[in-house]
């Protein structure tokens, strides 16, 4: 059974460009988190998704960034023209679709983003 | 609102027990979850609690008082390979999204 998948593991962007991170949830998880963590800090909730629908975006930049989950394939994370107070880890979560669990975050390996 | 505090850092002996606390402050709490991150690593799940009381897996175990907006993370027989980030996590809000504090950054000695 697979885990949280991301990719890529590191990106490298010039500024001005666009970055698109890709998260595809464990199997059977239709809830998918974004977060964003910078050097020294701890993890920042940017987004919350199930499929097709934003749940909440209250943790997301009202400009360049936005997030889809659409029917089939990843969730994407885009962040248009980048700047380099943008370089971060950019780690997804999911958890099931039933609220009777106790619907637990598990986390993907991330994504590095390097804006030069 | 919603808020975490937790130390930034701490420091142990291989093999004593460290006792990592935690402080929120969450609008529709609903859960106090612990993960482990090592550095250049994803958060790794460790216990979650929503009732008061503790929960014990092995050499881990999680209290939580919601009265007093309180948990801790209790670590036994303490391991180098325990050096690690513990982040504290409440749940809570219209959504039940997680919020984070910064982390405590645990350093396991010889």
């Amino acid at each position: 059974n697979a885990g949280v998948m991301q990719n890529p593991r590191h990106l490298v962007r010039r500024r001005g460009q666009e970055a698109r991170l890709r998260c595809s949830p464990m199997k059977g998880h239709s809830h998918v988190y974004w977060y964003r963590q910078l050097p020294e800090e701890g993890l920042k909730f940017m987004v919350y998704l199930q499929k097709e629908n934003i749940i909440d975006e209250s943790g997301m930049p009202k400009e360049r960034f936005s997030a889809e989950f659409p029917k089939e394939g990843p969730s994407i994370l885009r962040i248009q023209q980048v700047v380099r107070g943008d370089s971060a880890a950019y780690f997804c979560a999911s958890s099931p679709s039933t609220r009777e669990t106790q619907e637990t975050q598990y986390f993907g390996p991330g994504t590095r983003l390097l804006v030069l | 609102g919603q808020n975490i505090d937790q130390p930034t850092e701490m420091t142990a002996t291989e093999g004593a027990i460290v006792q990592i606390n935690c402080t929120y402050q969450t609008s529709g709490f609903n859960g106090l979850f612990w993960y482990q991150q090592h550095a250049g690593e994803a958060p790794t799940f460790l216990s979650y609690n929503v009732l008061d009381g503790l929960e014990e897996k092995g050499r881990f175990s999680s209290f939580l008082s919601r009265s007093k907006g309180y948990s801790y993370l209790l670590l036994k027989e303490l391991q180098m390979k325990d050096s690690a980030s513990y982040l504290c996590a409440s749940r809570g809000g219209a959504t039940n999204k997680l919020i984070f504090g910064t982390g405590t950054l645990l350093a396991v000695q010889p």
